[in-house]
């Protein structure tokens, strides 16, 4: 069974501090995507990472993707409270067989900043 | 532009009932996506489309579940005689092609089986 788990699955910080969210996925794959969502809004595309080794950032987040590893971490630097949200990996199966449709998703960090 | 929308935002119907929620997607979008996303289940994938045809129904959770796009634009999914189970959010996405990186979401229909 294709498996994608983040940790943490809660996550409270206090504005300024940093911290990592850990995605682990158990399928082959070079393709992993980070989304954010906010309570009872639809998903937003934060981050595509399509090979190991791939690093994105944008503004204090910063994705990275070691296939190797199939792990990709998303860190947050110096938080502020319009980051709080949940934040979804998705790891991309297309192409690579199986029956479990085109992106798993993991169950999501819900993140709060806290001044 | 216009982004992928979603109709009915919000359904309450009643155990048995059968429902139809309906998918906009970005226009030229030939890929379309359903997914649920519930409590205890967390994001799942539903079934996608390529242009009117689905080559993956692989995540419906049953047979009263089905979907249908038309004109390789607008899809319904319908679900026949609901269950509470069935009690979730379902999230439409599209994109331009199947192999495109990035699926748009729309905001999703917030379903409650009585």
């Amino acid at each position: 069974e294709l498996k994608v788990e983040q940790n943490p699955l809660f996550l409270s910080m206090q504005e300024g501090k940093n911290y990592t969210i850990y995605c682990n996925y158990s399928t082959t794959s070079d393709r992993l995507y980070w989304y954010r969502q906010d309570p009872g809004k639809s998903l937003e595309s934060l981050f595509v990472l399509l090979s190991n080794g791939a690093v994105k950032q944008e503004g204090r987040l910063m994705a990275s993707l070691d296939t190797k590893a199939r792990l990709s971490t998303l860190h947050i630097t110096a938080a502020v409270h319009d980051l709080s949200a949940t934040y979804f990996c998705a790891v991309d199966i297309r192409g690579y067989g199986g029956s479990q449709g085109n992106l798993i998703f993991g169950k999501g960090t819900k993140l709060s900043v806290k001044p | 532009g216009a982004g992928v929308s979603q109709s009915p935002s919000n359904k309450v119907t009643e155990k048995g009932k059968d429902v139809e929620l309906r998918c906009d997607p970005i226009s030229g979008h030939t890929a379309l996506y359903w997914y649920r996303q519930s409590l205890g289940q967390g994001l799942e994938f539903l079934i996608y489309f390529q242009g009117n045809s689905a080559p993956d129904k692989s995540g419906l959770p049953s047979d009263r579940f089905s979907a249908e796009r038309t004109g390789g634009s607008v899809s319904t999914l319908t679900i026949q005689r609901t269950q509470q189970e069935d009690s979730a959010v379902y999230l439409c996405a599209s994109s331009p092609r199947w192999w495109a990186e990035t699926q748009y979401f729309g905001p999703g229909t917030r379903l409650l089986v009585l």
